[in-house]
């Protein structure tokens, strides 16, 4: 396994259009987490899956963001109406219910940029 | 409202001298800390961690410290190498009976290691 893979790298969009970016996490990883990250910022939290259930998701995740996670394999992050405010890395982790060092293996991200 | 803050943007060490690099945090709920890397063009990648129960974690060249009372942990890296610059990122995750874990980031401190 090659670790946890995300498609596209790079988009460039137009205001008002959707995008959706893909993760791919590592096999048998049944957790897995979509985080945004800004210019000089850590990673903030999105949205949390635990197998296919979606079990939380942060404030950050407005109405315009839907993600899935269907079979409790890959998952997509889709938003709707993007606004230059989108323009982000988008990073998805995953990771095992009973690592002890709850240690999340991060993904390369897809850098969004809405024009 | 920061609850995990890393308030030195940039560091700058000789190659073969000691790096420290410290994160401060303010939510008690936190009981598990990670320290990851990240190069440019990639996602986050973990290096060590240390859980509350502990005041002291080592690994090889890295060591974390953790001070519950002063909410304040630090990485030590010794010593330091030229491949060891990149930005590092403290996070933390709380506590918690319910199934969310998801890691709350600090800003990030760039390490430069100069040859």
């Amino acid at each position: 396994d090659t670790g946890v893979s995300q498609d596209p790298r790079h988009k460039i969009t137009k205001r008002g259009q959707n995008v959706t970016f893909r993760c791919d996490p590592i096999s048998e990883h049944n957790r897995l987490y979509w985080y945004r990250q800004t210019l000089g910022q850590g990673p903030e939290f999105l949205t949390y899956f635990q197998n296919e259930a979606q079990l939380e998701k942060s404030r950050l995740l407005s109405d315009r963001f839907s993600a899935e996670r269907p079979k409790g394999s890959f998952s997509t992050l889709e938003i709707q109406r993007t606004e230059q405010g989108d323009s982000a890395m988008y990073l998805c982790a995953s990771s095992f219910d009973w690592d002890s060092t709850y240690e999340q293996y991060f993904g390369p991200g897809t850098r969004l940029t809405v024009t | 409202d920061q609850q995990v803050k890393q308030n030195s943007p940039s560091l700058s060490v000789q190659e073969g001298r000691i790096s420290i690099l410290n994160c401060d945090y303010t939510n008690s709920m936190f009981d598990y800390f990670l320290w990851y890397k990240k190069y440019p063009a990639e996602g986050p990648t973990f290096l060590i961690s240390i859980s509350s129960i502990k005041d002291k974690n080592e690994d090889g060249r890295f060591t974390v410290f953790l001070n519950k009372s002063a909410k304040h942990l630090s990485l030590h890296i010794v010593p330091s190498q030229p491949g060891d610059s990149a930005v590092y990122f403290c996070a933390a995750r709380p506590f918690s009976s319910g199934s969310a874990r998801q890691l709350t980031f600090g800003s990030g401190t760039q390490l430069t290691v100069l040859p």
